[in-house]
């Protein structure tokens, strides 16, 4: 079956742009999460939905940051006002369920590039 | 919350022999220890984990080894071959989370022909 899915794959913005980013996990998984990953550094938690809800968002680095799943399905992670120092690339993985133990399946990212 | 330090940051080996990395944790709580590999401009694909009722996990040429008491596990590639070239992130559970991950930085693997 698909795996866990991002688009886009690249984004360009401009300092001071809204981005969206979006996330397809893998059918039937109840867990998704947003991890962000600098260039030389391992993937770092931003937020978890379990099901619709955000179960916890304390990765979030600040209010610019949001991110919802109203389907308990896609995911659209959303970054208001951009900066430079948002350059990575955002990762999304989904699993099975919630919890230690369950895989987390990860998907390409999307890699941003704010200018 | 949890800490998770991995070393060493690369590591060059020659076709045949073995690869040891290192993880420290400092959430004595923590008991799900998965070890994912990304290759360059990939996506991290888990490899092999270990739960913490268990030392030792083998899986044809990679094994984890876990120390409870010490709190740090290691990833073992006997046999390296080129295709084994990629970083390799260790990672344990946020404490208190419910799955969430706290990845170490990451061991840049090349494997020389």
């Amino acid at each position: 079956g698909a795996g866990v899915s991002q688009t886009p794959s690249n984004k360009v913005t401009e300092k001071g742009k809204y981005v969206e980013l979006r996330c397809d996990p893998i059918s039937g998984h109840t867990a998704l999460y947003w991890y962000r990953q600098s260039l030389g550094q391992g993937p770092e938690f931003l937020i978890y939905f379990q099901g619709t809800g955000a179960a916890d968002d304390s990765g979030l680095p600040n209010d610019r940051f949001f991110a919802v799943r109203p389907e308990g399905s896609v995911s659209t992670l959303k970054i208001q006002r951009t900066e430079r120092g948002d350059s990575a690339v955002y990762l999304c993985a989904s699993s099975a369920q919630v919890g230690d133990y369950n895989e987390q399946f990860f998907g390409p990212g999307t890699r941003l590039t704010v200018l | 919350g949890e800490n998770v330090e991995q070393h060493p940051s690369t590591l060059s080996v020659q076709e045949g022999d073995s690869a040891v990395i290192k993880c420290t944790y400092s959430d004595s709580a923590s008991n799900y220890f998965p070890w994912y590999k990304q290759e360059l401009g990939k996506r991290p694909q888990l490899i092999i984990d270990i739960r913490s009722n268990v030392g030792e996990k083998k899986d044809q040429r990679i094994a984890v080894t876990l120390n409870k008491t010490a709190k740090h596990f290691s990833l073992h590639i006997t046999e390296t071959q080129p295709e084994d070239s990629a970083v390799y992130f260790c990672a344990a559970p946020s404490a208190g989370s419910q799955g969430n991950l706290i990845f170490g930085k990451g061991t840049k693997l090349s494997v020389k022909p």
